[in-house]
C-alpha cells in the first residue's frame, strides 16, 4: 500500500541551528502539506503546496519556515533558526488533486535543545 | 473560523463494552469530515471520510455517522487493540487544510 515516508524519525538540534525535514509523498499525489503537533496538543496546519508554490499557510508558518520540492519525489520543510518552541512532531501529508482526504506520514520528532 | 470539538477527552472501556465518541464542528462549508486513528508517537491513520449529513461508514467494529453539526464514532464490542487516540478533522470548501480536534484517548482493558 502506498505511504508517505518521512526522514529522519527523530532530529535533535541546538537552538539557532537550521534543520531540514524530508518527506516522500505518495507518488501520484500532487498536493503536499506540513502539520505539527506539540506534545499533548492538537495537530495544527502549517502549509500546503501545489504546483511548486505555497497555496495556503498558517500564522505559525513565518519567515523562519520554508518548503521546497527539490526534485520529483521529495518535499522538504526547512526551519532556518530553530527555537525551543519549535520542538514538536512534524507530519507530512499528501492528497490527490481535488480530493480533501490526506494521508499522513509517521512524523519527525524535532527536539530543540 | 472553522472549529472542531471532541468529547470526551479520554474514555476507558472494558473489552466488549460499546460506546460512542463525539465530534462537534463549525465550518463555513463542509467539504469533508475525517476520522483518523493515532497511536503514540505515530502519524494519523485514515479511518473514514463523510461528506454529507445522513451518511454512515462502517469498518469492522467502527461506525461513523454525520449530521449537520456533529459526527459520532461508534465502537461496538471493542478490543484492547482499539486503544488509541481518535482524531476528527474537517475540510471546508474554500481551503485545502484540515482542522483537527484535540482527540479522544480511548483505552480498552481486557
Amino acid at each position: 500500500e502506498p505511504e508517505v515516508t518521512q526522514t529522519p524519525s527523530h532530529q535533535v538540534t541546538q537552538m539557532g541551528q537550521e534543520v531540514i525535514l524530508r518527506c516522500v509523498p505518495i507518488s501520484n499525489h500532487l498536493y503536499f502539506y506540513w502539520y505539527r503537533q506539540i506534545l499533548g496538543q492538537k495537530v495544527e496546519f502549517l502549509v500546503s503546496f501545489y504546483n511548486n508554490e505555497i497555496s495556503e499557510k498558517s500564522e505559525i508558518f513565518d519567515d523562519q519556515f520554508s518548503v521546497e520540492r527539490p526534485d520529483g519525489s521529495n518535499f522538504t520543510l526547512k526551519i532556518r533558526s530553530t527555537k525551543l518552541e519549535d520542538s514538536a512532531m512534524y507530519f507530512c501529508a499528501s492528497s490527490e488533486v481535488n480530493r480533501a482526504l490526506q494521508y499522513f506520514g509517521a512524523g519527525t520528532r524535532l527536539s530543540v535543545l | 473560523e472553522d472549529q472542531v470539538t471532541q468529547s470526551p477527552e479520554a474514555l476507558r472501556l472494558q473489552e466488549g463494552e460499546s460506546s460512542s465518541l463525539n465530534c462537534s464542528y463549525t465550518v463555513s462549508g463542509l467539504r469533508g469530515l475525517f476520522w483518523y486513528r493515532q497511536d503514540p508517537g505515530k502519524g494519523p491513520e485514515f479511518l473514514f471520510t463523510l461528506y454529507s449529513a445522513g451518511e454512515e461508514k462502517e469498518k469492522e467494529r467502527l461506525k461513523a455517522t454525520l449530521t449537520k453539526k456533529e459526527s459520532f464514532l461508534h465502537i461496538t464490542a471493542p478490543k484492547p487493540e482499539d486503544s488509541a487516540t481518535y482524531l476528527c478533522a474537517v475540510a471546508n470548501t474554500g481551503f485545502q487544510k484540515l482542522v483537527f480536534g484535540t482527540g479522544t484517548r480511548l483505552l480498552v482493558s481486557p
